[in-house]
């Protein structure tokens, strides 16, 4: 069974610049996460959908940071503009429970994102 | 506070050895809770669900104290390749809430 895909792996922008993530989930996983990762820290939720819906986008920046998942199977997160900030580790995740019954998630390799 | 703490460390264990680390919670509405396993530059991945009556898995054992409000886990004979930072996740009215992990360093 494939895993859940991320690209790019690495990403390295200027300040003020724009950026995309893209993540297609373990298939017939209704519910995917994006999260970021500072160096040592926890993973921070930014936004989880179900299915094409948003169950949770409390903590997404939304001055600058916006996520989609048009038809309900692959998603893009995208930052702009960028500030130095959000260099992360921007981590996607999939679950084939419901948003109400958090099971196993399974992530993606990441994307690394370094902002100048 | 944190909603959820631990330990940052580093635990540097001698392999062989037995090493415990706890992880407190602030809610008490929390409903369930797990241990992730994060190798260096890697992504986390699931290690083990914690139930109320405590479960183990080979050389882990996991328990929860709804009184105290605080989940740990237990490795015994540990090996090097146990290395890793070790996270705790709680959910939360269905939201999962995560800890910044403790990083546990085994030596030969």
């Amino acid at each position: 069974e494939a895993g859940v895909a991320q690209s790019p792996r690495y990403k390295i922008i200027e300040k003020r610049q724009s950026v995309a993530f893209w993540c297609n989930p373990i298939s017939g996983h209704a519910t995917l996460y994006w999260y970021q990762q500072i160096l040592g820290q926890g993973p921070k939720l930014l936004i989880q959908f179900q299915n094409n819906g948003v169950v949770d986008d409390s903590q997404l920046p939304k001055d600058r940071f916006s996520a989609e998942r048009l038809k309900g199977v692959d998603s893009t997160l995208k930052i702009q503009p960028a500030k130095l900030e959000d260099s992360a580790v921007y981590l996607c995740a999939s679950s084939s429970l419901g948003a109400d019954n958090t099971g196993e998630l399974f992530f993606g390799e990441g994307s690394r994102l370094t902002v100048l | 506070r944190k909603e959820v703490e631990q330990d940052p460390g580093p635990f540097n264990v001698p392999e062989g050895a037995t090493v415990a680390f706890n992880c407190t919670y602030s809610n008490s509405a929390s409903q369930s809770f797990f241990w992730y396993r994060q190798d260096c530059r890697k992504e986390p991945k699931l290690l083990m669900s914690v139930y109320s009556s405590g479960n183990e898995d080979g050389r882990f054992t996991a328990q929860l104290n709804r009184a105290s409000q605080y989940i740990s886990l237990l490795i015994r004979d540990s090996k090097l390749s146990d290395s890793a930072t070790y996270l705790c996740v709680v959910n939360r009215y269905y939201q999962l809430i995560w800890g910044a992990g403790t990083k546990l360093i085994i030596k030969p």
